[in-house]
C-alpha cells in the first residue's frame, strides 16, 4: 500500500527553527509537495519538490531525498501566524496526490 | 492561481436526508477534485471530476452515494446523499493548475463542514 507518515504534532518557540519530518512509500513518485492548513481553512501550497535537494523560499525551505523516500519542511524565524497542520503530499506513478496526515504545529510566545 | 467557492460553508442536515455543494472556480479547469476531511485527518479523495464525462470515484466512494455533476469547466456539485452521522466532515473542492514555469499545483476552496445529526 501508499503510506506517508509524518509526525501529529510539534511544538515550538516564536523565533526558533522547526524540522518537519516526512516520509513516504509510494508507488512511483512524480513530485513531493508540502502544504500550509489553518485551523478552519483550505490547504495552500508551500512549495514542490522533484530533485534531490534543498528548494529555499523565504524562510520556508524544503528537502528531498528519493532514495530515502523522506523530505523536511523547514521553518525558520517562526511567527505565532506560523501555528497550522502542515500537510505533506506525494503524487504517485499515476500522478494521484497521496496525503499525509498533517502536522500541526504549535508555536509558543 | 485559482480562486474557488463553495457553497454552503456549513450545514447541519439531520440523518437520511440529502446535501448538494457547490463549487465555483474564477476560471476554466478540466479536472475537478472533491476530498473529504476528518477533524486530524488527511484529505481523502471521493472522486475526480471531469467536465462531459461520468466522474471517477475512489475505493470506498460510490455514485448513488455521492453523485457528482460537471456541466461546464467552471463549476461542479457534490451531493451527500442518505445522510448518517459518520458522514459528518469537511468537504473540499479543489482544481489543479499548471503555471507555465513549474508544477501543477492543487488549489482548494474554503471547504464545507457538514454536521449530520
Amino acid at each position: 500500500g501508499q503510506n506517508i507518515d509524518q509526525p501529529t504534532e510539534m511544538t515550538a518557540t516564536e523565533g526558533a527553527i522547526v524540522q518537519i519530518n516526512c516520509t513516504y512509500q509510494t508507488s512511483g513518485f512524480n513530485g513531493l509537495f508540502w502544504y500550509q492548513q489553518h485551523a478552519g481553512e483550505a490547504p495552500t501550497f508551500l512549495s514542490y519538490n522533484v530533485l534531490d535537494g534543498l528548494e529555499e523560499k523565504g524562510r520556508f525551505s524544503s528537502f528531498l531525498s528519493r532514495s530515502k523516500g523522506y523530505s523536511y519542511l523547514l521553518l525558520k524565524e517562526l511567527q505565532m501566524k506560523d501555528s497550522a497542520s502542515y500537510l505533506c503530499a506525494v503524487r504517485d506513478s499515476n500522478y494521484q496526490l497521496i496525503w499525509g496526515a498533517g502536522t500541526k504545529l504549535i508555536i509558543k510566545p | 492561481s485559482a480562486v474557488i467557492s463553495q457553497k454552503p460553508s456549513r450545514d447541519i442536515c439531520q440523518r437520511g436526508t440529502s446535501l448538494t455543494i457547490q463549487c465555483q472556480v474564477d476560471s476554466q479547469v478540466t479536472m475537478m477534485f472533491w476530498y473529504r476531511q476528518q477533524p486530524g485527518q488527511s484529505l481523502t479523495l471521493i472522486a475526480t471530476a471531469n467536465q462531459g464525462s461520468e466522474a471517477t470515484y475512489e475505493s470506498g466512494f460510490v455514485i448513488d452515494k455521492f453523485p457528482i455533476s460537471r456541466p461546464n469547466l467552471t463549476f461542479s456539485t457534490l451531493t451527500v446523499s442518505n445522510m448518517s452521522p459518520e458522514d459528518s466532515s469537511i468537504y473540499l473542492c479543489s482544481v489543479e493548475v499548471a503555471p507555465s514555469d513549474g508544477p501543477y499545483e492543487q488549489y482548494f476552496g474554503p471547504g464545507t463542514r457538514l454536521t449530520v445529526t
